[in-house]
């Protein structure tokens, strides 16, 4: 099946700086990625669709200057958390759509990107 | 009410037994995912339907449109398949760009 990776797997960072998670589709064309955030026993909360080529459509109440996103290539999408504050402390995940040209919803999750922010 | 409900929350099982995980739904799909989550966080996609039945290993997981409702069943449960489950729907093509509903997942411990 469809490959979906995520770098880092885990990121311990000060606050204050910035981190930068990369999704990656490994065997496919993604010509759209979703980025989500999942706190601890919750489920999985849409942060922001990025189509290549084009700016991110963020969710409501998501911060797009905070949570910058990058579609430069079909096979590459970059989240970077600017100024990190500890409540930023989440698990990232990103799933990319493939561009198969159907109907379906073919949608491949990565493994996700633990942050903690101290 | 949510779109996308799950039951039960908690399942605990007998290793050995027969599990089944219910999701219904009240929006218009083009398809349903069964995914499966590790304590570690990673997500697995376990499988995408807009149809019928599908089965892996000792997956199942079914779908009925008109109904509304998809079941994930696991045969011959065992303790590796403690997780949780999550059961997310796609909106259909066009629409609100393709991005997932999930349910709010069903923790299921096996236990030995």
């Amino acid at each position: 099946g469809a490959v979906v990776s995520q770098h880092p797997s885990r990121v311990i960072c000060k606050s204050g700086t910035s981190v930068k998670i990369e999704c990656r589709s490994l065997d496919f064309q993604a010509t759209t990625m979703f980025w989500y955030r999942q706190f601890p026993k919750q489920s999985l909360m849409l942060m922001a669709t990025s189509n290549e080529g084009s700016k991110a459509t963020y969710e409501q109440g998501v911060e797009k200057d905070k949570f910058l996103i990058n579609h430069a290539s079909l096979t590459l999408s970059t989240l970077t958390v600017t100024s990190a504050h500890p409540e930023d402390s989440s698990f990232y995940i990103c799933s990319a759509r493939a561009a198969t040209g159907t109907s379906l919803d073919e949608q491949y999750f990565g493994p996700g990107t633990r942050l903690t922010v101290t | 009410k949510n779109e996308v409900e799950q039951s039960p929350q908690n399942l605990t099982a007998q290793e050995g037994e027969f599990i089944t995980i219910n999701c219904s739904y009240s929006v218009g799909i083009s398809a349903l995912h069964w995914l499966q989550q590790h304590p570690g966080g990673g997500i697995v996609s376990l499988f995408m339907l807009s149809s019928g039945k599908k089965k892996h290993g000792r997956l199942i997981a079914t779908i009925n449109i008109q109904e509304k409702h998809s079941s994930l069943h696991i045969t011959a449960s065992h303790p590796r398949d403690s997780a949780v489950y999550i059961c997310a729907v796609g909106s259909p093509y066009g629409g609100s760009q393709g991005n997932l509903i999930f349910g709010k997942g069903t923790k299921l411990s096996v236990k030995p």
